[in-house]
């Protein structure tokens, strides 16, 4: 079964700078795919970014960018230019097939504070 | 086009009652997933239907159940509440041809069991 793990359990970053959020996954599939979804404290989950495993480039929208490195079955999320509106939960989540669809293995979460 | 909506967005309950919960899925999308989300066990997969039948089932007791009708919409049901039922209700929708399979969620309902 697939494994997220995300180590930072809080983050603080200034305003206008960038951060990284940490995320390794752990699975045996050679095709899969990886999720960055922000919950704010409404609770909603807001889907971020998507990168394919044969996904030869980085994944980009707008201000997130995924840094993918397969052999060390990392997927971390750069957020340049934080914004005060940036702060909230931040879920890594992995698709896992099923024997019929998919679902989605999340991991712990890091909480992501934005100083002004 | 409207996003996943989910009623109620707040419920309490008492030990033993029941609950219904309802997920109205993207118009267009097919398959809708629900999670439950607690601060000890974080987000777990509960279960998954597509044209009105479940296709996939969490590690849930069988006081958890759902249903999905012919316009994609969801219901799940806990029967017997425990207080450990506790969490936020997370609905999901996706289009199920469409790679990357991404799936759009709902804004929650949080249940509080009392």
């Amino acid at each position: 079964a697939q494994k997220i793990t995300q180590t930072q359990p809080g983050m603080f970053v200034q305003e206008k700078e960038a951060v990284t959020l940490d995320c390794t996954y752990d699975t045996s599939d050679q095709s899969y795919g990886l999720f960055w979804y922000k919950q704010p404290s409404s609770g909603e989950m807001i889907f971020l970014i998507y990168q394919g495993s044969y996904d030869e480039q980085n994944a980009t929208e707008g201000r997130y960018s995924l840094n993918f490195q397969k052999a060390r079955k990392s997927a971390n999320l750069v957020i340049s230019a934080s914004q005060l509106g940036d702060s909230a939960m931040y879920f890594c989540a992995m698709r896992e097939a099923m024997e019929y669809g998919n679902k989605l293995v999340f991991g712990a979460g890091t909480i992501l504070r934005v100083k002004s | 086009k409207a996003g996943v909506t989910q009623t109620p967005r707040y419920l309490i309950k008492t030990r033993g009652q029941q609950v219904t919960l309802s997920c109205s899925p993207i118009s267009g999308h097919r398959s809708v997933s629900w999670y439950q989300q607690t601060p000890g066990q974080g987000l777990q997969f509960l279960f998954e239907y597509f044209s009105e039948t479940q296709r996939n089932k969490g590690n849930f007791p069988g006081r958890f159940s759902g249903r999905q009708f012919s316009n994609s919409r969801s219901e799940m049901n806990v029967s017997t509440l425990e207080l450990g039922d506790s969490a936020l209700y997370l609905c999901a929708s996706s289009l199920v041809a469409a790679i990357p399979y991404e799936q759009y969620f709902g804004p929650g309902t949080r249940l509080t069991v009392t």
